[in-house]
């Protein structure tokens, strides 16, 4: 199997604090891992890619000082939203691609319900 | 039914019904074609992909059609049930070079509702 593993799977915080969300690959390396964010009723909007041992490349129009994204480990990418306020609202999602192997297949976690108040 | 604003598509279907759910896509140098289905609350669940050379894939109960002419995706489910209602979003692989680097591109989704 590929399993992809979130923490939390929701979260509420009040405005002005920082909120930490874990990305696991469980059962597989993953060298390049993804963020997604998803309002109500909405597609998937690419956030971030997430790279092992190095800097996460954002997608145009995403702040990086407030989406701070560490991918330490082969199995493990972070997501801190710093400062929350309540337009970081949203369902976040990540996903990976396994490492050393030529696919493009890539494997989605469960997502994270951020409420910020 | 057309997309006006952050609404959503919507079919609604019969149980046993063939449905077919459509989605356009933007980048003609995308060579790579996924399908999702997403239920409530929780994250994508792959359904079926398609490469660029190719113009029709079956899976089980699935077919995936694409017309590169025309930029154009389709996802066929066969004999439709009750626990295929959800939202299905097309993705295309929008990675430059030839070397996919995993960026997709999702879709506005279209929601379907099968009735028993």
């Amino acid at each position: 199997g590929a399993v992809v593993s979130q923490h939390p799977s929701w979260v509420i915080c009040k405005s002005g604090t920082s909120v930490k969300i874990e990305c696991r690959s469980l059962d597989f390396q993953a060298t390049t891992m993804f963020w997604y964010r998803q309002f109500p009723k909405q597609s998937l909007m690419l956030m971030a890619t997430s790279n092992e041992g190095s800097k996460a490349t954002y997608e145009q129009g995403v702040e990086k000082d407030k989406f701070l994204i560490n991918h330490a480990s082969l199995t493990l990418s972070t997501l801190t939203v710093t400062s929350a306020h309540p337009e970081d609202s949203s369902f976040y999602i990540c996903s990976a691609r396994k490492s050393r192997e030529i696919t493009y297949e890539q494997y989605f976690g469960p997502g994270t319900r951020l409420t910020v108040t | 039914g057309e997309s006006v604003g952050l609404h959503l598509p919507t079919l609604s279907v019969q149980e046993g019904d063939n449905s077919i759910i459509n989605c356009a896509y933007s980048n003609s140098a995308s060579d790579y074609f996924i399908w999702y289905k997403q239920e409530s609350g929780k994250g994508p669940q792959f359904i079926i992909d398609i490469r660029s050379n190719m113009d029709k894939r079956q899976g089980q109960r699935v077919t995936v059609l694409l017309n590169k002419t025309v930029k154009h995706l389709s996802l066929q489910i066969a004999a439709t049930q009750p626990g295929d209602s959800a939202v299905y979003f097309c993705a295309e692989d929008t990675s430059a070079g030839g070397t996919s680097y995993g960026k997709l591109t999702f879709g506005q989704g279209t929601i379907l509702t099968v009735h028993p």
